[in-house]
């Protein structure tokens, strides 16, 4: 299995611009969560899914941020419009249900201009 | 809401001697899985070991140990035998049953000097 796998790795963008985040989760998994880390907040949760349902999005931090999951393999993130304070890396993380350990993705590092 | 404590900004070991990363939780579930995490500076968060609560038994990974103490709601990770890819920042994370989501503690940077 080749893992969570993110895109793109990199992200620099001009504030006002949108930003699409990417995300494929491993097959199988029922559980998909998106964190957001910074050196000030440290992890943190913004939304999770299961079986491509939003079970919790208390972690968004406000209307920019959007995210769907329109199948069992694939998810979005989406900042519109992006800010400078959104500049961090964002993880996207599946899971099976209960007692497992989430798998990460290797991140994206989103820089706003 | 379950709160993750590591106290430890930053700890350093010898290459080849014994470290132990503490960390605390809040929680007032009976059942629940701890975690440790470790994040090198590629930033890939990696697996290191896992506990499940109902579990008096520490889990041991190789040269990775815990030391969970459930009343004291203790969680500690020992690192044997230290190697300089040991260095890494190191998240605790605490994972509900009951929601399964997981909280992640602020992290200790381990240095590992030759």
């Amino acid at each position: 299995d080749a893992g969570v796998i993110q895109s793109p790795r990199h992200e620099v963008t001009e504030m006002g611009q949108e930003v699409t985040l990417r995300c494929k989760p491993i097959s199988g998994h029922d559980y998909l969560f998106w964190y957001r880390q910074t050196m000030m907040r440290g992890l943190e949760l913004l939304i999770y899914f299961n079986n491509n349902v939003p079970i919790d999005d208390s972690g968004m931090p406000e209307d920019r941020f959007s995210a769907k999951m329109p199948n069992a393999s694939f998810s979005t993130l989406k900042i519109q419009p992006s800010e400078p304070r959104d500049s961090a890396v964002y993880f996207c993380a599946s899971s099976l249900t209960g007692r497992s350990g989430y798998t990460f993705g290797s991140g994206t590092r989103l820089t706003v201009v | 809401a379950q709160t993750v404590t590591q106290s430890q900004p930053e700890m350093s070991v010898q290459e080849a001697e014994t470290v132990t990363l503490s960390c605390t939780y809040d929680t007032s579930e009976s059942d629940y899985y701890l975690f440790w995490y470790k994040q090198p500076p590629s930033r890939q968060m990696i697996l290191v070991i896992r506990q499940e609560a109902y579990k008096q038994q520490n889990a041991t990974e190789n040269r990775f140990s815990v030391n969970f103490q459930k009343a004291a709601k203790s969680f500690s990770l020992k690192i044997s035998d230290s190697q300089l890819g040991d260095a890494a920042m190191y998240f605790c994370a605490y994972r509900s049953v009951n929601n399964n989501d997981m909280r992640f503690g602020a992290g200790t940077r381990l240095t590992v000097k030759p």
